[in-house]
């Protein structure tokens, strides 16, 4: 059972346009969500990240809106860039002490055409 | 480095062998996680680590898969008698107390 999902593999965008990737999540009990952009042959980088006590969090280029009554995220990266280009994870956690055991989606690879 | 290091980057191993894969976090870090990331799939979670101890190995898949941090920094996650199915890219990760996970670039476990 998949508690994290992209049902997205993959999206292309013109340079300059908007890209949003979509994430759904399953679980009540995560409270916090982040995503991380993974380029081949190296580990996932941390991205930005919300938690659910927040409707929206901006940095730069990249924004994440939480609609928590439909368990639904996405990230907003605008303009996109070439650069951009990548695997783009949604995870998401539930506070356990100080633990952040992450559960993962299966990705959305994102092309930015120039 | 200041990053999390994994060594070796690339394993390939027969089938049943034992493989022993090595985790440097982040100096100071005291969380350390291991993932297990399949093809076309994003990392599941195997094991956490708060200073030496296993805080949390739900994600052990079974009794094959051991890891270990006897001095709360560099872990080594242990394979024994391997199977095709290990074959993944194992990622570490590490965090300051309620930090943001860093990722090591993964070592490619290959078991042919």
């Amino acid at each position: 059972d998949q508690q994290v999902k992209q049902n997205s593999p993959s999206l292309s965008v013109q340079e300059g346009r908007i890209s949003i990737l979509n994430c759904d999540y399953t679980n009540s009990m995560f409270d916090y969500f982040l995503w991380y952009k993974k380029y081949p042959a190296e580990g996932p980088t941390f991205l930005i990240s919300i938690s659910s006590i927040k409707d929206k969090n901006e940095d730069g280029r990249f924004t994440v809106f939480l609609n928590k009554s439909a368990k639904h995220l996405s990230l907003h990266i605008v303009p996109s860039q070439p650069g951009d280009s990548a695997v783009y994870f949604c995870a998401a956690s539930s506070r356990s002490g100080s633990a952040r055991q992450l559960t993962f989606g299966s990705g959305t690879q994102l092309t930015v055409l120039p | 480095g200041a990053g999390v290091s994994q060594t070796p980057s690339n394993k390939v191993t027969e089938k049943g062998k034992y493989v022993e894969l090595r985790c440097d976090p982040i100096s100071g870090h005291t969380a350390l996680y291991w993932y297990r990331q399949s093809l076309g799939q994003g990392p599941e979670f195997l094991i956490y680590f708060q200073g030496t101890g296993a805080a949390d190995d739900s994600g052990l898949p079974n009794d094959r898969f051991f890891a270990v941090r006897p001095e709360g920094s560099v872990s080594t996650l242990k394979i024994q008698r391997t199977e095709r199915g290990d074959s993944a890219v194992y990622l570490c990760a590490s965090s300051s107390v309620d930090g943001e996970a860093f990722f090591g670039q993964g070592t490619r476990l290959t078991v042919v």
